[in-house]
C-alpha cells in the first residue's frame, strides 16, 4: 500500500527565515510520482511540483527548492527567505505509475510565517 | 486556465437528508476525482472516474455514490447524510501529471 507521512503538523517561523517541510513516502511501485501542493486560506489547492521516481535531481524554483532522496524515501520542500504570503497548508502526495491518478496525500503541514 | 467549479462553498444539512455536491470542469479532462479533507488526515479519495458513466471506488467510498453523465460534470451524492460526513469536499480533474482542484465545498451535517 502507498503511504505519505508529513510528521510536522504545524510550523511557525519569523519572516525571512528558511524552513523545510518534511515528506516521507512508502510505495512498492518502481515507477511513481511525488507532488507538493499548497493550500492557502482561500481553500483551493495549488500545484507546486511533480517529480518522477527516475529523476532524483533537486529542483529550485525561485525561493522554493525540493530535495528528492530515494535512499531515504523522502521528498522535502524548503522555502528560503520565507514571506508572510507563504503561510498555508502544504501537502505532499504520491501516485503510482499512471501519473496524476489516485494521489495519496500526507496529512499536511500548516506553515505560519509571522511578520 | 483550467477551471474546476464546485457548486456550493458552504452547505448545512440535517442527518438523513440526501445531499448533492456538483463539480464542473471546463477543460475536457477525462479524469475526475472526489476527495474529502479532514484535519490531521489530509485528503482521502472517495471516488474517481476515468470516463463518462464510469466510476471506481477510492479509499473511503462508504456512504457515498457518484454520477458522471457528462464529461464535464462529476457529482458526489450522500444518500443519507450523517454527522461523520461533516467535512471539506474537494473535486479535481486531471491531465497526465497534474491534478486541478476546485475551491472545495464545506459540508456541515447537523
Amino acid at each position: 500500500a502507498q503511504k505519505v507521512t508529513q510528521a510536522q503538523t504545524e510550523i511557525s517561523v519569523v519572516e525571512k527565515e528558511d524552513v523545510t517541510l518534511d515528506c516521507v513516502y512508502e510505495t512498492r511501485d518502481t515507477t511513481y510520482y511525488l507532488f507538493w501542493y499548497k493550500q492557502p486560506p482561500s481553500g483551493e489547492l495549488v500545484f507546486l511540483i511533480r517529480r518522477n521516481s527516475f529523476d532524483e535531481q533537486n529542483e529550485i524554483s525561485g525561493r522554493y527548492s525540493w530535495n528528492f532522496q530515494k535512499s531515504t524515501s523522502s521528498f522535502n520542500f524548503t522555502i528560503t527567505a520565507s514571506q508572510v504570503v507563504d503561510s498555508a497548508v502544504y501537502f505532499c502526495a504520491l501516485s503510482g505509475g499512471r501519473g496524476a491518478q489516485k494521489l495519496v496525500f500526507g496529512q499536511g503541514t500548516r506553515l505560519t510565517i509571522n511578520p | 486556465d483550467v477551471k474546476v467549479t464546485q457548486s456550493s462553498r458552504y452547505l448545512v444539512k440535517r442527518t438523513g437528508e440526501k445531499v448533492f455536491l456538483e463539480c464542473v470542469q471546463d477543460m475536457d479532462h477525462e479524469n475526475m476525482f472526489w476527495y474529502r479533507q479532514d484535519p490531521g488526515l489530509g485528503l482521502r479519495l472517495i471516488y474517481f472516474s476515468y470516463d463518462v458513466k464510469m466510476k471506481e471506488k477510492g479509499d473511503i467510498p462508504e456512504g457515498y455514490s457518484v454520477s458522471r453523465e457528462k464529461k464535464e460534470r462529476f457529482s458526489l451524492i450522500l444518500e443519507s447524510a450523517s454527522t461523520n460526513q461533516t467535512s471539506m469536499y474537494l473535486c479535481a480533474s486531471s491531465l497526465p501529471g497534474e491534478l486541478f482542484f476546485g475551491e472545495g465545498s464545506r459540508l456541515t451535517v447537523l
